[in-house]
């Protein structure tokens, strides 16, 4: 089966400044890999969802950006932070039909971020 | 209307009984279903699949009402260990892109 890597864990960053996430799978090939967002007290709200290597769609409009260098990476960006970026990032891969999983998003650990 | 909602709670239950929790969507469309389990400050993690016909896990049952659009988690002879939030998912689109609801808050009591 599939493991998702974040890091880093936890970040604090100052408003204005820019943002790196970053997200590896291991087990699995050309998987569909998805980035949420958790505000405290919230749901999950998905920011991007990817398909294939440099194939990304954006479901909110604001200032992140998302990559897909490699079939197994997925980065989230930030060229400037803003306070309502606080949140808990988290990142998904959809995982079908093998090893006896059920087909659905499994998550890696999630990235904590608090901008001050 | 959102698309997925569930009463938040929290429910504070005893040891030992049964809590059941519902959630209901807007698209009659919609395909798949499931229950995700959240631990505080944990990420999401797959507590089962629902499915038309009804599944149990264990303790866990879970059931789909297409008519009524809304799907059920019942959670029987409840364990300290069951206190977490439980989220209702989704896949509207059949393209493996889900909504989750906000979740359920779910205390057990000692």
């Amino acid at each position: 089966s599939q493991t998702i890597h974040q890091w880093p864990a936890t970040l604090v960053q100052p408003v204005g400044s820019p943002l790196s996430l970053e997200c590896t799978v291991e087990g699995t090939s050309n998987p569909n890999l998805y980035w949420y967002r958790q505000a405290a007290g919230r749901g999950l709200q998905l920011l991007f969802y990817s398909v294939g290597i440099g194939q990304i769609s954006s479901e909110v409009p604001q200032n992140l950006s998302a990559s897909r260098p490699q079939d197994r990476q997925f980065i989230l960006s930030s060229k400037k932070l803003l306070l309502s970026d606080s949140g808990f990032y988290l990142c998904a891969c959809y995982h079908s039909g093998t090893s006896g999983n059920t087909d659905t998003q499994y998550f890696g650990p999630g990235t904590r971020l608090t901008v001050l | 209307r959102k698309e997925v909602e569930q009463d938040p709670g929290p429910f504070n239950v005893p040891e030992g009984a049964t809590v059941a929790f519902n959630c209901t969507y807007s698209n009659s469309a919609s395909q798949s279903f499931f229950w995700y389990r959240q631990d505080c400050r944990k990420e999401p993690k797959l507590l089962m699949s629902v499915y038309s016909s009804g599944n149990e896990d264990g303790r866990f049952t879970a059931q789909l009402n297409r008519a009524s659009q809304y799907i059920s988690l019942l959670i029987r002879d409840s364990k300290l260990s069951d206190s977490a939030t439980y989220l209702c998912v989704v896949d509207s689109s059949g393209t493996y892109k889900y909504i989750f609801g906000t979740g359920t808050r779910l205390k057990v009591l000692a």
